[in-house]
């Protein structure tokens, strides 16, 4: 596709119930990142791939969060018995393997936790 | 500390005002750095990439000290529409260079 997809746009869910969401990324783009964003506060990072190396999962909060991407396909961050507190904006962003290029982000997927 | 480090503001300013935005960084080997600009309820976009020697894009000007691990925006003849949140990006060295985004500063141009 023309730039990054995520699905779904928005989510609402129950206090405990599993998600999964889905970020499509620029054909191409060896790089792929997660971050979360609550209502009013800066972007924080999830998780990023790279390739087929090891992810970094070093943002991800707590176990109930996961992610996996196939090689540089299709991403899903799985949020596991979800909080309240998980309630926020899930972006996703890819960007190529030179240098200096710029990240492109998905519009987005505004999760409610009820 | 954050690995990148920006003044949340918010900064009012009316319209016509110069506006300066600074960012620090705390990884001495990053090698990429870029302003990106949120409007409220998007996803952030680039407004534009850092070179060592500065640049510049009609009204933005952006500066890198790699000395100090600074950066900055500076906005002139600020418009109404550039009311946003800019943030400040930082690219590790190594490899395919993972993104860190600093927080952001927030804008507010006022007639």
């Amino acid at each position: 596709g023309a730039g990054v997809s995520q699905s779904p746009s928005n989510k609402v869910t129950e206090k405990g119930k599993d998600v999964e969401l889905r970020c499509d990324p620029i054909s191409g783009h060896t790089a792929l990142y997660w971050y979360r964003q609550r209502l009013g506060q800066g972007l924080e990072f999830l998780i990023y791939f790279q390739g087929n190396s090891a992810p970094d999962k070093s943002g991800l909060p707590s176990d109930r969060f996961s992610a996996e991407r196939t090689g540089e396909s299709v991403s899903t961050l799985t949020i596991q018995r979800t909080q309240q507190e998980d309630s926020a904006v899930y972006l996703c962003a890819s960007r190529g393997g030179v240098r200096n290029t710029e990240a492109f982000f998905g519009q987005g997927t505004r999760l409610t936790v009820v | 500390r954050k690995e990148v480090e920006q003044d949340p503001g918010p900064f009012n300013v009316p319209e016509g005002a110069t506006v300066a935005f600074n960012c620090t960084y705390s990884n001495s080997a990053s090698q990429s750095f870029f302003w990106y600009r949120q409007d409220c309820r998007k996803e952030p976009k680039l407004l534009m990439s850092v070179y060592s020697s500065g640049n510049e894009d009609g009204r933005f000007t952006a500066q890198l000290n790699r000395a100090s691990q600074y950066i900055s925006l500076l906005i002139r003849d600020s418009k109404l529409s550039d009311s946003a949140t800019y943030l400040c990006v930082v690219a590790r060295s190594g490899g395919y260079n993972k993104l860190i985004f600093g927080a952001g500063t927030r804008l507010a141009v006022h007639p």
